[in-house]
């Protein structure tokens, strides 16, 4: 079975810095670009960040360029999200999400998700 | 970057009703379009993708249509399970871009 695991959430002060882990299983890893999603409390889902699958390529959304890195070990299996100087509006849960791919093509969706890991930035 | 725009914002209905959430985004996207099941403590779960394509395992009471800027996402026998939050989102160009959800709540 496909499976990704978040990690890494916690508590941080607002300029604080913390590293995201996804731990991939159930399926090649170095074939699917990788994506963190993230959802504030109460609102929406959020694209963050997306990660090509060989790492050549990574995305951000306007509000985390330049604060966040996206980055992969596909040695590892694993997808990573450093967040420096982190602000109060980056609370939220993030999602690890592997990209949808179907009968050999890529449809640039999210088909498999984490449960989350939940990020507080607060004083 | 692509505004996606969700209605309702809410609806009620009754196990065995049938809804239809309209997502038009603010420009063309071809079939580049998914729908998104998310329940509260668990992750999203993908139920369309292309517009009209049925993930893998995905009831086929749940079905998608439109392109360029007018999707829809209809549920044709709402059954206990399917009461959720459901999000449209662009796969045209980044920033992908999420609808902002519709809350399906039991009637």
């Amino acid at each position: 079975d496909v499976q990704v695991l978040e990690s890494g959430g916690d508590l941080v002060q607002p300029g604080g810095s913390l590293r995201l882990s996804c731990a991939a299983s159930g399926f090649t890893f170095s074939s699917y670009a990788m994506s963190w999603v993230r959802q504030a409390p109460g609102k929406g889902l959020e694209w963050v960040s997306s990660i090509s699958a060989i790492g050549a390529s990574t995305y951000y959304v306007d509000s985390v360029k330049g604060r966040f890195t996206i980055s992969r070990d596909n040695s590892k299996n694993t997808l990573y999200l450093q967040m420096n100087s982190l602000r109060v509006e980056d609370t939220a849960f993030y999602y690890c999400a592997k990209e949808g791919c179907s009968g050999g093509s890529c449809y640039k969706t999210f088909d498999n998700w984490g449960q989350g890991t939940l990020v507080t930035v607060s004083s | 970057d692509i505004q996606m725009t969700q209605s309702p914002s809410s609806v009620s209905a009754s196990v065995g009703g049938r809804v239809t959430i309209t997502c038009r985004a603010s420009q063309g996207i071809g079939t580049w379009l998914a729908w998104y099941q998310h329940k509260p403590g668990k992750a999203p779960k993908l139920l369309i993708y292309a517009a009209s394509s049925l993930q893998g395992g995905v009831p086929s009471r749940f079905s998608g249509s439109g392109s360029g800027t007018y999707f829809t996402l209809t549920i044709s026998s709402l059954q206990p399970e399917d009461f959720a939050t459901y999000y449209c989102q662009q796969a045209n160009s980044f920033p992908r871009t999420f609808g902002q959800g519709t809350k399906v709540e039991i009637k």
